[in-house]
């Protein structure tokens, strides 16, 4: 049981580049998250997905995609890197919030430099 | 919208002293659930606590203890007995039946030995 696992753990991109982060997670988990952190901000929110097929857009969404066809995987793109894109990068899942729900499994993030 | 206030920025403390982080939430659902997690120098987010909006009883688990108040929309964190190992930032989150987390600034708590 291997948890959350994301790739690369570390990265350093050109302005204009493109590139996939992936996570990946074997617990069978309905609800996937991408977070980003920098600096003093604490993490916010880019993307999530409640589902296979099911995604929507959390408080910082531009210059970023994507798509959950699987339960097990949720890559981020990113569709042309700026240096505002510096940050790290943490993806998250869990099971349905319910009575029982037990909370949040964090992957080791990706430290992302776009220079 | 759902809001996440961490009024302490840094702590620092000597070694075997309290120290009680504050968070203060604001949300409009009625279920919610509540966190505090723990980043390490080495980068990793580390859970600590969970409190659900309908269980108010406040609890001891080991050095950590939780004072979850829904009518001041506050979740404090205490580390009884602090230790050196337990510098950090340290993050509150709030939680929405939708899996989504919105995180306070966080407070940086320095250890001193």
């Amino acid at each position: 049981n291997a948890g959350v696992t994301q790739t690369p753990k570390f990265q350093v991109l050109k302005t204009g580049q493109s590139m996939t982060l992936q996570c990946a997670q074997d617990m069978n988990h309905e609800y996937m998250s991408w977070y980003r952190q920098d600096p003093g901000m604490g993490l916010r929110l880019i993307h999530y997905s409640v589902g296979a097929g099911i995604t929507d857009q959390g408080e910082v969404p531009n210059g970023y995609n994507v798509s959950r066809s699987t339960t097990e995987d949720f890559p981020l793109r990113l569709l042309s890197a700026a240096p505002s894109q510096t940050s790290v990068y943490f993806c998250a899942s869990s099971y349905q919030p319910g009575t029982s729900f037990a909370g949040y499994t964090f992957g080791s993030g990706t430290r992302l430099t776009v220079v | 919208a759902q809001k996440v206030t961490q009024a302490q920025t840094e702590i620092s403390v000597v070694e075997k002293e309290d120290v009680t982080l504050d968070c203060v939430y604001e949300t409009r659902d009625t279920t919610y659930y509540l966190f505090w997690y723990k980043q390490p120098p080495s980068g990793e987010l580390v859970f600590l606590i969970r409190r659900n909006s309908f269980d108010e009883q406040n609890e001891i688990s080991g050095r950590y203890s939780w004072n979850f108040q829904k009518s001041t929309s506050s979740f404090n964190f205490t580390i009884t007995a602090s230790q050196v190992v337990d510098s950090a930032v340290y993050f509150c989150a709030l939680g929405t039946s939708y899996g989504k987390l919105t995180f306070g600034q966080g407070t940086i708590l320095t250890v001193h030995p």
